[in-house]
């Protein structure tokens, strides 16, 4: 199957700083989705991008097929974006997770 | 946009017992739903597909019937956890595809606690 690798594994941030997160996936997907999971367990949807760029507020993403990559940008971090976020592949209705980023945002 | 919802959010339960988890989509209709099991800092792993009309199809290494499912109608899937055992104490989260798309929406999940 489909391998997906999220880095990094952690991320610490101070409130107002800027972050990358990466997801390497290791062959061609259908759809590729990011999501931020809170506290409470809640998986939220944040992007739908199985090509090209987007963006939402603070957060954009930016996805290359071609080279089998995904970046979710965060800038000027909130505590609130603390949580898990997860990158997730879908090959012909299979669904992949990565590990997942784990990022705390300090005040 | 696309809800879906879970019931109960949390449940703990007795060995030996059984409990049925609920998943459904409330404002969409879902022919395949998805049902994902969680531990403690790690990521979601898929459990199963489920079909509505048709038998659910279970990811290698996970019982069929320990964790039974039934695609009811288009809006309903139910896991049902039969003879639960501490092992099984877990985050439960279930997902759908939205209309039209392959986007998948994900319910808010069940946490199981199995004394």
């Amino acid at each position: 199957g489909i391998q997906v690798e999220q880095s990094p594994p952690d991320l610490i941030l101070q409130e107002g700083a800027n972050s990358t997160l990466r997801c390497n996936f290791s062959d061609s997907v259908n759809n590729l989705q990011w999501f931020h999971q809170n506290p409470w367990g809640q998986l939220i949807n944040l992007f739908y991008i199985p090509s090209g760029t987007k963006q939402n507020g603070r957060l954009s993403a930016t996805t290359v097929a071609t080279e089998r990559y995904s970046l979710l940008y965060i800038s000027s971090s909130q505590t609130t974006d603390s949580g898990v976020y997860f990158c997730v592949t879908d090959s012909w209705g299979k669904l992949q997770f990565g590990a997942g980023t784990q990022v705390v945002v300090t005040p | 946009g696309a809800v879906v919802s879970q019931h109960p959010s949390w449940v703990i339960c007795k060995s030996g017992t059984s409990v049925k988890i609920e998943c459904r989509s409330l404002d969409f209709q879902a022919t395949t739903m998805f049902w994902y099991r969680q531990f403690p800092k790690q990521s979601l792993m898929l459990m199963a597909t489920s079909n509505e009309g048709s038998k659910a199809t279970y990811e290698q290494g996970v019982e069929k019937d320990k964790f039974l499912i039934n695609h009811a109608s288009l809006t309903l899937s139910t896991l049902t956890v039969t003879s639960a055992h501490p092992e099984d104490s877990s985050f439960y989260i279930c997902s759908a595809p939205g209309t039209g798309r392959s986007e998948q929406y994900f319910g808010p999940g069940t946490r199981l606690t199995v004394t």
